[in-house]
């Protein structure tokens, strides 16, 4: 079974404070792993989709990397406007839906 | 070009009632999934369907149904519903593609809070 966790459940930085989002997952052979932000109460809002080790992508301040068992989010001088929720999610080969973590509640504070 | 809509924002119904949720894919996609949000959880997958048919189905009870239009568009019906059903749900749509090493993003739309009394 596909499973995915996040880590850590919160964090608070200060405005500036670069830091890194841990997302970790067992799959049966990865298709592909997807990043998204969630405001409250609103649908997620895609960022971001690794397929292999090694990967490296970029918008703005963020940063996403995947290994074979972990990928990680990086954020770079964060702003209050960066707090949010950030949900990771796996797709693996034998199944067709993805397979959500938990999230990590982001606050970035002035 | 609209996104993901889905009707209606929010919901109250009792114990018991059923209800109906509706989405309309991103234009130029075929396939639509559904998801279970509880508050401080993650999404949780409930189904997904293309060319009106139900491809696969997540760990929910059968008082879970759903269909697919010719015009993609779907619908989430929820019979005899529980407290435990208050959440929000969300539709997600995409476009299928085969093989492995693609695959298309889901684009979910703003979702619909579901409470049930």
């Amino acid at each position: 079974e596909d499973q995915v966790t996040q880590s850590p459940e919160a964090l608070r930085l200060q405005e500036g404070e670069s830091s890194s989002l841990n997302c970790s997952y067992t799959v049966s052979g990865l298709r592909g792993l997807f990043w998204y932000r969630q405001d409250p109460g609103k649908g997620p809002e895609f960022l971001f989709t690794l397929y292999s080790a090694g990967e490296e992508k970029e918008k703005e301040r963020l940063k996403a990397t995947l290994t074979k068992k972990e990928s990680f989010l990086h954020i770079t001088a964060p702003k209050p406007e960066d707090s949010a929720t950030y949900l990771c999610a796996v797709l693996g080969n034998y199944g067709q839906n993805f397979v959500f973590g938990p999230g990590t509640r982001l606050s970035v504070l002035p | 070009d609209a996104g993901v809509t889905q009707s209606p924002t929010h919901l109250i119904k009792t114990r018991g009632q059923q209800v109906t949720l509706r989405c309309s894919p991103k234009s130029g996609h075929d396939t639509v999934s559904w998801y279970q949000q509880a508050l401080g959880q993650g999404p949780q997958f409930i189904f997904q369907y293309y060319e009106e048919e139900e491809r696969q189905r997540g760990n929910f009870p059968d008082r879970f149904s759903g269909h697919q239009f010719p015009n993609y568009s779907s619908e989430l019906n929820v019979n005899a519903l529980l407290l435990g059903d208050s959440a929000l749900y969300l539709c997600a749509s995409s476009l299928l593609t085969s093989g492995i090493g693609s695959y298309n993003e889901q684009f979910f739309g703003p979702g619909t809070r579901l409470t049930v009394l």
